[in-house]
Formats: C-alpha cells, structure tokens, sequence
C-alpha cells in the first residue's frame, strides 16, 4: 500500500492556462475525493466520485474545473483559463467505502500558483 | 458558510503536558466526526474519528470527547511530544446526506516545547 499519490506536487502557470492534475489513490478504495485548502484555511470540498461516477460538486467549483475519474481508479482534476484566485493547494483523498463509517487518505496536495 | 469551527488558530503547550484542542460545529445532521494533522508539505493525516453515537474514543495518547448538546468536541493529546508539533483540523461529515463529503475547520496549529 503506497498510499495516495498526486502529480504534480508544484504546479506554477500563467493566467489564463490550462492545468490538470493527477491522483492515484489507494488501490482497493472505491471513493475519490477532490479538496482545495487556502491559506490558513482548512480543505473545502470540491467533489467526489464513488468508482467512476461523480456523485457530487460543490458549488465552488465553476464551469472552469472539471474532474474525471474514467475507469473508477486514477482522476483528473482540470482547471481552464485559470485565475489568480485559483492558486491553492489542491487535495485528493480516497476511501473504502461499505456502508459503515470510513477514514478518508490523504495525498500530499499539488500547491498551484497562478502568475 | 463555515460550519465548523476552531477558534484557537494556534496553541503552545510544554513537552509531557496535555493538549487540549477544541471544535464546534453547527450543523445538527453532522453524525461523524474526525480529526487530522497537518505537516508542513504533506497532506492531512488521519489521527482519530468518533461517530455521535458515542462521547468518547480513546487510541493511545489521543482521546476524542462529544458533547452532542453543546455541539462541541475535543482532542486530548497525553502526553504530547515534541513530534506532535502540527496543525490539526477537525472535520465533520453526515453519513446520511452528503455521502460521507468532509467539512473543515480551519485548524489549530500545535506547538509542543522542550
């Protein structure tokens, strides 16, 4: 068990680009979560998939990001012509779920910075 | 609409002390709750949970404490070391509504002393 991977773990881009970013979580888990984490602030939920459907999305993610996660194992999260206001770090964790109460893992987050 | 909350954004406690940190919430469909530590550079690690039904969890030198009434919960740290230095967050979550999604508070960061 290696634990939930993200790449990249720094991510510097210009206004206005395209980024996406990668997490593999823990293998036998069937639940994936997106968070984004600010400074000072604890992760706010952004979305999760359950296997390879999204079930649901904040409504702090714009039209602009768009996650994917197409055969219930690795995701993508991409962001469109981003802003400064999306610099963060941006979270993934996995989770076994089986209808008890469950641990959500961490990855180590992929600090981006929009120039 | 922040629905849970650690007002103490940092606390300095002597080695072989207890730590004592503390989380309210406000949203009464919450029915689980979790704490994690934060590294510097690494994502949050999980520490230790509680579900509603009980008020009380223990493992090792972490115990949870609910009090469901009061909306409150606490991590007691005994006793704490020098490796416990970190931020910690105190999430929430509803098993039965929003599928298990974690709500943050926005961390205590935790400084243990020589």
């Amino acid at each position: 068990d290696t634990g939930v991977s993200q790449d990249p773990r720094h991510k510097i881009t210009k206004r206005g680009q395209n980024v996406t970013f990668r997490c593999d979580p823990i293998s036998e888990h069937n639940r994936l979560y997106w968070y984004r984490q600010t400074l000072g602030q604890g992760p706010e939920f952004l979305t999760y998939f359950q296997n390879e459907a999204q079930l649901e999305k904040s409504r702090l993610l714009s039209d602009r990001f768009s996650a994917e996660r197409p055969k219930g194992s690795f995701s993508t999260l991409e962001i469109q012509r981003t802003e400064q206001g999306d610099s963060a770090m941006y979270l993934c964790a996995s989770s076994l779920y089986s209808g008890t109460p469950y641990e959500q893992y961490f990855g180590p987050g992929t600090r981006l910075t929009v120039t | 609409d922040q629905q849970v909350k650690q007002n103490s954004p940092s606390l300095s406690v002597q080695e072989g002390r207890i730590s004592i940190l503390n989380c309210d919430y406000t949203n009464s469909m919450f029915d689980y709750f979790l704490w994690y530590k934060k590294y510097p550079a690494e994502g949050p690690t999980f520490l230790i949970s509680i579900s509603s039904i009980k008020d009380k969890n223990e493992d090792g030198r972490f115990t949870v404490f609910l009090n469901k009434s009061a909306k409150h919960l606490s991590l007691h740290i005994v006793p704490s070391q020098p490796g416990d230095s970190a931020v910690y967050f105190c999430a929430a979550s509803s098993l039965t509504d929003s599928w298990g999604k974690l709500q943050f508070g926005a961390g205590t960061q935790v400084v243990v002393t020589p």
